[in-house]
């Protein structure tokens, strides 16, 4: 059974680094492309980019270009979403996907993150 | 790139047929196959139910169906019932993914 199980909720203040993960399991990690999804507060799902397992190579929505970083562990089938200098507009939950033709077949559970001061 | 448009609300009663509309462009929906359609119910991550236009992952039920025409995309869902109250984003795979603004659909 495929599973994507990602951390648990998390609470920052703005300017403060974060990093989420997506822990896969059954399935190999390397053939599949791991999607990262946003979904605000009551709003709809937004692109936030992708990583390709196999090589690492990764790449992002113009809006979030430049925010936000995707990598890999392949020794840990696991996926990150790391931000440096976090906004209080990047509270929202935080979804990863394994992604077959750019489509995401297996969700994970969601991280929410709250940037509050 | 621009959000995809989508009805914000749909309702159906149960056992009818109701169907969602995705309008984008001849850059997007218009011009490729790769379409596809996620269900969300409250609380819960989305699930694909319809990709490639048409096509249906293993273990979604027939009564869902996806069609296109020129850059309109529609998810059609027959003999509605209660379990697929929920909301319903589209979504263009071209090159990013660019999603609908969602619509909710309510089983009256």
């Amino acid at each position: 059974e495929v599973q994507l199980v990602q951390s648990g909720a998390e609470v920052r203040e703005p300017g403060e680094s974060l990093r989420i993960s997506c822990k896969a399991s059954g399935y190999t990690f390397t053939s599949y492309w791991i999607n990262w999804v946003r979904q605000m507060p009551g709003k709809g799902l937004e692109f936030v980019g992708r990583i390709d397992a196999s090589d690492s190579y990764s790449t992002y929505s113009p809006s979030f270009q430049g925010h936000v970083t995707i990598s890999i562990d392949k020794s840990l089938a696991t996926a990150y979403l790391q931000w440096s200098s976090l906004k209080a507009s990047d509270s929202a939950i935080y979804y990863c996907a394994r992604a077959d033709s750019g489509y995401g077949v297996d969700w994970g559970q969601g991280t929410l993150v709250t940037v509050s001061s | 790139q621009s959000a995809l448009t989508q009805p914000r609300s749909v309702s159906g009663s149960p056992g009818q047929s109701v169907s969602i509309s995705c309008t984008g462009t001849s850059s997007d929906v218009g011009g490729y196959k790769y379409v596809s359609w996620y269900q969300q119910h409250p609380g819960k991550a989305p699930k694909l139910m319809i990709y490639d236009v048409t096509q249906r992952p293993s273990g979604v039920p027939e009564r869902f169906s996806g069609s296109k025409s020129g850059n309109t995309a529609s998810l059609t869902i027959s003999g509605l019932q209660a379990e697929d109250e929920a909301e319903y984003y589209c979504c263009s795979s071209v090159g990013t993914l660019i999603f609908g603004g969602g619509t909710t659909l309510t089983v009256l």
